[in-house]
């Protein structure tokens, strides 16, 4: 079955720092990979989006790569602002799916 | 605004009881998912429906109803309330053929 896996948290980054949350999946075929964002008391909003292998999805200053060969789609930020800090979920789903599947995601905390 | 609503936001149950989260959608989106969200384990599918009249299970059913008379509402019914079933809860919402998920803010639940 398509399973996603992401690094246990929490990650805690002063401000500025480069953030990297690692993902990988297993999945048949080929799944389209999101990451979505999940601020304090909040309900979870999609931050990028990648449906075919060399895509890059970006937002708000956030890439992430799909890359077919390793499985992975790991997202990155060049420099993090305390407003980041929240919980961040990768995800899959097959395009003829309607299922999400989800890792158990990375709490990021950015101090100042 | 445009969006999911979930109601309520809150809920203590005794173990046994019986209740109604309701999600409603503006949207006019075909497919509606409820998920919960326990600690490390990401989000879980619990039902979904691809339309009105239309709805099957997902990961984790047992203990959970859902029907959909609508294509606005997507009710979710716990039957009789057992510890187990503590957790957050999620309605989401996407158009069909789409590929972004709109998610509700949540219903946080308690049984004791």
């Amino acid at each position: 079955g398509n399973s996603v896996t992401q690094m246990e948290g929490p990650v805690t980054l002063s401000e500025e720092a480069f953030l990297t949350i690692n993902c990988t999946y297993t999945a048949t075929g080929y799944p389209s990979l999101f990451w979505y964002v999940q601020y304090p008391g909040e309900g979870l909003q999609l931050l990028l989006k990648a449906t075919k292998a060399d895509d890059k999805g970006s937002n708000k200053g956030f890439e992430a790569t799909y890359r077919k060969e390793t499985t992975s789609f790991h997202l990155e930020k060049g420099s993090v602002q305390v407003s980041d800090s929240a919980v961040y979920f990768c995800a899959l789903k097959h395009n003829a799916g309607n299922m999400l599947t989800f890792g158990g995601g990375t709490r990021l905390m950015v101090k100042p | 605004n445009a969006g999911v609503t979930q109601t309520p936001k809150f809920q203590v149950l005794k173990t046994g009881q019986s209740m109604t989260l309701q999600c409603a959608q503006d949207m006019n989106h075909e497919y509606m998912s409820w998920y919960r969200q326990d600690p490390g384990m990401g989000l879980r599918l619990i039902h979904y429906s691809v339309g009105a009249g239309i709805t099957d299970q997902g990961e984790v059913p047992n203990g959970y109803n859902v029907s959909r008379s609508t294509t606005e509402d997507f009710p979710l019914r716990l039957l009789s309330a057992a510890p187990s079933q503590t957790s957050v809860y999620f309605c989401a919402s996407r158009a069909t053929g789409g590929d972004g998920y709109t998610f509700g803010s949540g219903t946080r639940l308690t049984v004791v």
